[in-house]
């Protein structure tokens, strides 16, 4: 069964206290894995796609990294700002559809001043 | 810049009455999803429409139907709510150009099912 697996479930940091955010999964031909960031009573919103091990992207103080196994959302000096809950997704096994997503359970951060 | 309108917000239902979720985007995107988000379970698929005038079961689509009414609009409908179908419901559309892939979300409707 196609999984999708996110460490740990709860994240507190003291602003500037960096971290990384794990996300691991078993589909094996992986059409992309996705980073989304939800705030309460909001939908999520897109971060990062990441399609082949190796791959690296940025945006502000995050960074998304991607082995053949797993993926890794690394906070570098966080502010309160980036506090919400971070989601890792993945297609199915076989499936070209990459809205058609298998979600991990999401890791809730809160980022103290 | 609306992009992907949800109605209602909230909602309380007793069990067996049914209602229906709307959803529309402005974003000319034509792959639609409905997702229910539950505590511990993360989101889970219900149904899509790949594009207009075709839809598909996702991973839990038991209780429900869905409808494309046009390349705008994709409304979800429980026939006869349950207690199971206690929720928070997203909408989303995908955008795809190249590698350049995402999925555009509603900000949900959150249903009771007494």
């Amino acid at each position: 069964e196609d999984q999708v697996t996110q460490s740990p479930e709860a994240l507190r940091l003291q602003e500037g206290e960096s971290s990384s955010l794990n996300c691991s999964y078993t589909v094996s031909g992986l059409r992309g894995l996705f980073w989304y960031r939800q705030d309460p009573g909001k939908g999520p919103e897109f971060l990062f796609t990441l399609y082949s091990a190796g791959e690296e992207k940025e945006k502000e103080r995050l960074k998304a990294t991607l082995t053949k196994k797993e993926s890794f959302l690394h906070i570098t000096a966080p502010k309160p700002e980036d506090s919400a809950t971070y989601l890792c997704a993945v297609p199915p096994d076989g499936s070209g559809n990459t809205g058609k997503l298998i979600f991990g359970q999401g890791t809730t951060l809160q980022v103290k001043p | 810049n609306a992009g992907v309108t949800q109605t209602p917000k909230f909602q309380v239902l007793k069990t067996g009455q049914s209602m229906t979720l709307q959803c529309a985007q402005d974003m000319n995107h034509n792959s639609m999803y409905w997702y229910r988000q539950d505590p511990g379970m993360g989101l889970r698929l219900i149904y899509y429409s790949a594009s207009e005038g075709t839809t598909d079961k996702g991973e839990v689509p038991n209780g429900y139907n869905v409808s494309r009414l046009n390349k705008r609009e994709f409304s979800l409908r429980l026939e006869s709510a349950a207690p199971s179908q206690t929720s928070v419901y997203f909408c989303a559309s995908r955008r795809r150009t190249g590698t350049n892939e995402k999925l555009f979300f509603g900000s949900g409707t959150q249903l009771s099912v007494l």
